[in-house]
């Protein structure tokens, strides 16, 4: 069963451009979520989503930022216009639809870097 | 509304010694609390959970933690560090009952020495 995966690994953007985040669940896994890790800080919860849905979007910023989690396809956390503060690693996670759904299993991140 | 407070950002131990790091939390239920381990730039890898079943919870790669409710307390162990423990821990705890979002503490570095 592989796990959750995201892509790009690195993604480098210069000022003003759009990053686009992908995130495949592990596998029956029907929940989502974006968390943020700004350097030398924690993570930051940003959004939770299931299937065509945003249950919680209390961590993203107002603006430039959007998620969705189509029926079909991974994840997508879109950042438009992007600044030098938006450069992070940016993780998703996901958990299964029944029980035990406060267990999240991580993927290995996209680092963004932003010129 | 919850949250955790790590006490230490960095801890140092040699090779072979126990390893100590402490994670109070504040919770107006009986939270669920979790310990993740991320190696440099690397995702985030789940230690242990506590869910109420035991109070002393055992994870993986010989680590432990014990929920204290009268001290608010769920500081992870591990009797003897070795080499590839050397990481960043993170002590977390589930904002809501049942699921949704989990909030981090800052983190404590773990450097082993040999």
């Amino acid at each position: 069963n592989a796990g959750v995966m995201q892509n790009p690994r690195h993604l480098v953007r210069r000022r003003g451009q759009e990053a686009r985040l992908r995130c495949s669940p592990m596998k029956g896994h029907s929940h989502v979520y974006w968390y943020r890790q700004l350097p030398e800080e924690g993570l930051k919860f940003m959004v939770y989503l299931q299937k065509e849905n945003i249950i919680d979007e209390s961590g993203m910023p107002k603006e430039r930022f959007s998620a969705e989690f189509p029926k079909e396809g991974p994840s997508i956390l879109r950042i438009q216009q992007v600044v030098r503060g938006d450069s992070a690693a940016y993780f998703c996670a996901s958990s299964p639809p029944i029980g035990g759904t406060d267990t999240q299993y991580f993927g290995p991140g996209t680092r963004l870097t932003v010129l | 509304a919850q949250s955790v407070t790590q006490l230490d950002s960095h801890v140092s131990v040699s090779e072979g010694t126990p390893v100590l790091l402490r994670c109070n939390y504040s919770s107006s239920y009986s939270p669920s609390l979790f310990w993740y381990v991320q190696h440099p730039n690397k995702g985030l890898q789940l230690l242990l959970k506590y869910t109420s079943a035991a109070t002393l919870v055992k994870g993986i790669n010989g680590f432990e933690a014990e929920f204290k409710k009268s001290e608010t307390s769920f500081h992870l162990t591990k009797p003897s560090a070795h080499m590839s423990d050397a990481a960043e821990y993170f002590c977390v705890v589930s904002a809501l009952r049942g699921g949704g979002k989990l909030i981090f503490g800052q983190g404590t570095e773990l450097s082993v020495k040999p």
